[in-house]
């Protein structure tokens, strides 16, 4: 089992460019979350899933979007990349009945320029 | 909504106790989870506790108080590779909030 798994790993952009980041898992977990990661501020929910078809905004969903059109995919878009997108970004999943146990794939390391 | 605080850092020498505490105010509290974080690295979790009282797990343990709204990790034997930092996170249904996570150093 790889667990969950993210692409890219780094990634630098220009303001205003778009990109797509890939999140996989093979747990069969019904759950799955994007978080962004910023000095001194914790893990902060962008968006999350609670099943294929289904997305919903999280504390900080400005810029951002999501698609989970399969179970296993969960997709976090930005239309047009700012510098305080700058961050590290987290996909986590976990199942309905072990909610809190959530397991995080290895992060992207985004740079807006 | 939901909030919770931990202390920002805490050192320790190795070999030693140490305790990180967690209070929180929420709306539908579930439990509470601890999650470990090396530098460069992704969240792991640790523990959750749904109920009052104390579970253990090898050198770490959790403790959850419901009636002062208040939890801790309790990490034994401390040894080099423990230096990291560790966040609380309580979850309301399935969706969790993290603490802003306490930085551990452990000294030689």
């Amino acid at each position: 089992n790889a667990g969950v798994t993210q692409t890219p790993k780094f990634r630098v952009l220009k303001t205003g460019q778009s990109m797509t980041l890939l999140c996989a898992q093979d747990m069969n977990h019904e759950y799955m979350y994007w978080y962004r990661q910023d000095p001194g501020m914790g893990l902060r929910l962008i968006h999350y899933s609670v099943g294929e078809g289904t997305t919903a905004k999280g504390e900080v969903p400005d810029g951002y979007n999501v698609s989970r059109l399969k179970k296993q995919n969960f997709l976090l878009g930005l239309e047009s990349a700012a510098p305080s997108q700058t961050s590290v970004y987290f996909c986590a999943s976990s199942s309905p009945d072990q909610a809190d146990t959530q397991y995080f794939g290895p992060g992207t390391r985004l740079t807006v320029l | 909504g939901q909030s919770l605080e931990q202390p920002s850092e805490v050192t320790a020498v190795e070999g030693a106790i140490v305790q990180i505490n967690c209070t929180y105010q929420t709306s539908g509290f579930y439990g509470l989870s601890w999650y470990q974080q090396h530098d460069g690295g992704a969240p792991t979790f640790l523990s959750y506790n749904a109920l009052d009282g104390l579970e253990e797990t090898g050198r770490f343990s959790s403790f959850l108080s419901r009636s002062d709204s208040y939890g801790y990790l309790l990490l034994q034997e401390l040894q080099m590779k423990d230096s990291a930092s560790y966040f609380c996170a309580s979850g309301g249904s399935y969706i969790p909030t993290f603490g802003r996570g306490t930085s551990l150093i452990v000294h030689p």
